[in-house]
C-alpha cells in the first residue's frame, strides 16, 4: 500500500536515462555499506555493497561510489527501467554491527 | 532460490497483548536480525542474534522485546505488552559470514 508520513526525497528520471541516488552516512568507523531497494509492500532487497577499502564497485547496471572523506555514498543505475521504480536506501555498519539505514529516496521512472 | 519467510503477513492485536512474530531464515545462515519500519519512515535496527545469543541490540529493543530460536529453523520476536507505537512492519533478515543480509517480506503489526 501507499506510505504516509515522512515525504521521501524523490528522483524522477526518464526511462533509459542514468540515475544517481545519494546518501550521506554518519559513522566514520563504518566499514561496510549496502544499497537496498524496497518496492511497495515488500522487504528491502540487497542491490550492491562496498567495503571501506574500496572507492567503487560495479554490478549489473549498478555502480556504488564511496567517498570516505566526505562520508558520501552514491548509487548509479544505468539505463533506468520502469522496474527500477522503488525506494532506495543505504545502510552502514561497523564490522557487521550497528546497522543504520538512511531514510531513502523514491525513484520514479517516467515513460 | 532460498528465501527468508515470515508469518503472519499481518497481525492485528489489542494494546497490552503479547505477540510473537515468526521468521524462517535461510537454512545455512548463522546471523539473524530483526528490524522495524514504521509506516513511511526508515528501517530501524532492533536486534542481531548469533550463536544462540543476542550480539547487538538497539535502544528500541527494551525489556518488552525478546528473541528466540526455539528450534533449528525458526527465529521469533516477542513483544510482551504491545503499545500503539509498536505498530509497524517488522522485517526479519538472515545472513552468512559475508555481512550480506537477506530480508523477509515482513509482518505488518497493527496495535489497536
Amino acid at each position: 500500500g501507499e506510505s504516509v508520513g515522512l515525504h521521501l526525497p524523490t528522483l524522477s528520471v526518464q526511462e533509459g536515462d542514468n540515475s544517481i541516488i545519494n546518501c550521506a552516512y554518519s559513522n566514520s568507523a563504518s566499514d561496510y555499506f549496502i544499497w537496498y531497494k524496497q518496492e511497495s509492500g515488500k522487504g528491502p532487497q540487497f542491490i550492491i555493497d562496498i567495503r571501506s577499502n574500496m572507492d567503487k564497485r560495479q554490478g549489473q547496471r549498478v555502480t556504488v561510489l564511496l567517498n570516505k572523506t566526505v562520508k558520501h555514498l552514491s548509487l548509479q543505475i544505468a539505463a533506468t527501467q520502469p522496474g527500477d521504480s522503488a525506494v532506495y536506501f543505504c545502510a552502514e555498519t561497523d564490522y557487521g554491527q550497528n546497522f543504520v539505514f538512511g531514510p531513502g529516496t523514491r525513484l520514479s521512472v517516467l515513460p | 532460490e532460498p528465501e527468508v519467510t515470515q508469518t503472519p503477513s499481518h497481525q492485528v492485536t489489542q494494546m497490552g497483548q503479547e505477540v510473537i512474530l515468526r521468521c524462517v531464515p535461510i537454512s545455512n545462515h548463522l546471523y539473524f536480525y530483526w528490524y522495524r519500519q514504521i509506516l513511511g519512515q526508515k528501517v530501524e535496527f532492533l536486534v542481531s542474534f548469533y550463536n544462540n545469543e543476542i550480539s547487538e541490540k538497539s535502544e528500541i529493543f527494551d525489556d518488552q522485546f525478546s528473541v528466540e530460536r526455539p528450534d533449528g529453523s525458526n527465529f521469533t520476536l516477542k513483544i510482551r505488552s504491545t503499545k500503539l507505537e509498536d505498530s509497524a512492519m517488522y522485517f526479519c533478515a538472515s545472513g552468512d559470514a559475508t555481512d550480506t543480509q537477506y530480508f523477509g517480506p515482513g509482518t505488518r503489526l497493527t496495535v489497536l
